[in-house]
């Protein structure tokens, strides 16, 4: 099955600068990588996400790279600000045929925006 | 437009019994999954249903099991609980199949005592 690895786990960075979380997956057939936000106490919130179709995403503060042939993604989070402090988690989910939204998660990354 | 609803929130069990939890999807989505997340494990998806039908089952026993109703609404069922089974469950529904965006709820806290 496909399996995911998230870098750095954790990450301090002062107000203003940017943050770069890389993700790797391993099957090359997975089509699909959203990253989540995750506050204490809440749900992850879907912040930003790319198809295989297409190289770079971005939303305001927030930008997404993928490279399928390194079969790796990135978060790139510009400008960072206190309330940015949160656990983000990238995934990815298989193409297969009838596999529905199945996503396996990376194990996160508790980012420290300090002001 | 609402957004996923779990229920309950918060819940304390004792080894041995069983748990039943609710989510309501988001309005005219139809795929809902449920994942369970640990300090220790992660994230991991635990199944998924489309119309009634169990598509996907992650590597969970079968004291894990769930259903979803004719209007989309999903339950899902652990039973005989175990220590281990403290947890946040979350519940993501999505449009349509097959990789289309997925938005969580946020989650049942369920602690075993």
């Amino acid at each position: 099955g496909e399996n995911v690895e998230q870098h750095p786990s954790t990450l301090s960075v002062q107000e203003g600068d940017s943050a770069v979380i890389k993700c790797t997956y391993s099957d090359s057939a997975s089509n699909y990588f959203p990253w989540y936000k995750q506050e204490l106490g809440k749900g992850p919130q879907l912040i930003i996400d790319i198809r295989s179709n297409v190289g770079e995403k971005k939303d305001q503060r927030i930008a997404v790279t993928l490279n399928k042939t390194a079969k790796h993604f990135s978060l790139h989070i510009t400008e960072t600000q206190p309330e940015d402090s949160a656990v983000y988690f990238c995934a990815a989910s298989p193409p297969y045929n009838n596999a529905g939204n199945m996503l396996t998660f990376g194990g996160g990354t508790r980012l420290m925006v300090k002001p | 437009k609402a957004g996923v609803t779990q229920t309950p929130r918060y819940l304390i069990k004792t080894r041995g019994q069983q748990v039943t939890l609710s989510c309501s999807p988001i309005s005219g989505h139809r795929s809902v999954s449920w994942y369970q997340q640990t300090p220790g494990q992660g994230l991991q998806f635990l199944f998924e249903y489309f119309s009634e039908t169990q598509r996907n089952k992650g590597n969970f026993p079968g004291r894990f099991s769930g259903r979803q109703f004719s209007n989309s609404r999903s339950e899902m069922n652990v039973s005989t609980l175990e220590l281990g089974d403290s947890a946040l469950y979350l519940c993501a529904s999505s449009f349509l199949e097959g990789g289309n965006t997925i938005y969580f709820g946020e989650g049942s806290w369920l602690t075993v005592v």
